[in-house]
């Protein structure tokens, strides 16, 4: 069975501190997307990571992918408020996205 | 810059009664997939069109869920009748068919459509 598991699924952070988030998935991709979701809103799309040891940055977070491990991550640099919200990898085994649950992640004062 | 249009955003309805929700995807994008992602959760397909033929629906519960795309273009998402487990969040997404330029199967999704079934 296909899984996608997401560590943790809860992130309460403080102001100005690192953080990494765990995407860990059970058969292989082609490729791992990270999408970052609002509440009540639609996806954003945040990264796509097409190759073993792909690393791409925007910002404040930093993705990276090993496809051996079958493991990405989501590095959340010197955290500010505007980063909460649940994010979410994805791998694309069949073409169509299998997500993981999501990390629910409050950046707090 | 280009998106995926849904309607409606937002929808309440009595168990029983039937709803149906409308997708637009991006202009030249021929796949197109409907997911659910209910309250704590990440989306799940429900069916994936390629222009307007339906290539996965191993998901859709397809007593009471059905789904079309007759031109190719845009979708319809219908359920009859709405159970009180439906209530949930229905995203439609796009991307250009599989094959065609380096971000092939990137899904562009769009705001969703919120259901409530009371």
């Amino acid at each position: 069975e296909l899984k996608v598991e997401q560590n943790p699924l809860f992130l309460s952070m403080q102001e100005g501190k690192n953080y990494t988030i765990y995407c860990n998935y059970s058969t292989t991709s082609d490729r791992l997307y990270w999408y970052r979701q609002d509440p009540g809103k639609s996806l954003e799309s945040l990264f796509v990571l097409l190759s073993n040891g792909a690393v791409k940055q925007e910002g404040r977070l930093m993705a990276s992918l090993d496809t051996k491990a079958r493991l990405s991550t989501l590095h959340i640099t010197a955290a500010v408020h505007d980063l909460s919200a649940t994010y979410f990898c994805a791998v694309t085994p069949l073409g169509n996205l299998i997500f993981g649950k999501g990390t629910k992640l409050s950046v707090k004062p | 810059e280009a998106e995926v249009a849904q309607s409606p955003r937002y929808k309440i309805t009595e168990k029983s009664q039937a709803v149906a929700f409308w997708c637009d995807p991006i202009s030249g994008h021929a796949t197109l997939y409907w997911y659910r992602q209910i309250l704590g959760q990440g989306p799940e397909l429900l069916v994936q069109f390629q222009d307007e033929s339906v290539v996965d629906d191993s998901q859709l519960p397809k007593d009471r869920f059905s789904a079309e795309r007759l031109k190719g273009v845009d979708s319809t998402l219908k359920i009859q009748p709405a159970e009180l487990g439906d209530s949930a969040m229905y995203l439609c997404a796009s991307s250009l068919s599989p094959g065609q330029g380096a971000g092939r199967n990137e899904q562009f999704f769009g705001p969703g459509t919120r259901l409530t079934v009371l």
